[in-house]
């Protein structure tokens, strides 16, 4: 079946220096690309999500390539603040019309000033 | 941004006994989901709903579980009777027809005692 692996959390940076999170994805069909965030007590939300192959999503200075070559979609961010500490998922859904997203196991960051 | 509310936020049955969690989604939005999270554990696909239908569902919708939205109002997931392994944080969502981006909610934490 459709699987994402990502990352495994914690991860603890410093504030200004570089994230990246690695995702790999597995699933027969073509898929739509997404990195979510999520902050405590609130449900995850979209960060971005990249539908075509070899293009990027971006948002708040998150980056990433839809990979499709090598099935990945890591995510990155050149300089951390404090205030981006929180889990992110990467996902995806198959292009099946069943609109049945399958998530990563989330990674947790924590930014330390 | 678009809003989904959840009701109530936390949730403490004994074994058992019947609980429906209630979803109010984004006002335009048609196509409804569930998804489980344990603690510690990734999020998982529960169902999604559109047209009064249940699409599609994963292992983990058993028997014991349903979902409705009567007459419009909120979309909601019933466990009857409920188990030990119930015990979760279940996140509703819910998007536009034809759009793969999901709104969710702050989730219901459900302990089943």
């Amino acid at each position: 079946g459709d699987s994402v692996t990502q990352t495994e959390g914690p991860v603890t940076l410093s504030e200004g220096t570089s994230l990246t999170v690695n995702c790999s994805y597995e699933t027969k069909q073509y898929p739509t690309l997404f990195w979510y965030v999520q902050y405590p007590g609130e449900g995850p939300q979209l960060l971005f999500k990249v539908p075509k192959a070899n293009e990027k999503g971006s948002n708040r200075g998150f980056e990433a390539t839809y990979n499709k070559e090598a099935t990945s979609f890591h995510l990155q961010k050149a300089s951390v603040q404090e205030s981006d500490s929180a889990v992110y998922y990467c996902a995806l859904v198959p292009h099946t019309g069943n609109y049945k997203y399958v998530f990563g196991a989330g990674t947790r960051l924590k930014v330390i000033a | 941004g678009p809003k989904v509310l959840q009701i109530p936020s936390h949730q403490i049955i004994d074994m058992g006994q019947m609980v429906t969690l209630n979803c109010d989604p984004v006002s335009n939005h048609l196509y409804f989901y569930w998804y489980k999270q344990i603690l510690g554990q990734q999020m998982e696909f529960l169902v999604n709903f559109y047209n009064g239908k249940v699409m599609e569902k994963s292992k983990l919708f058993k028997d014991q579980f349903s979902v409705e939205r009567p007459d419009g109002s909120y979309f909601t997931l019933k466990i009857q009777p409920t188990a030990l392994e119930d015990s979760a944080v279940y996140f509703c969502a819910s998007s536009l027809l034809g759009s793969y981006e999901q709104y969710f909610g702050p989730g219901t934490r459900l302990t089943v005692l």
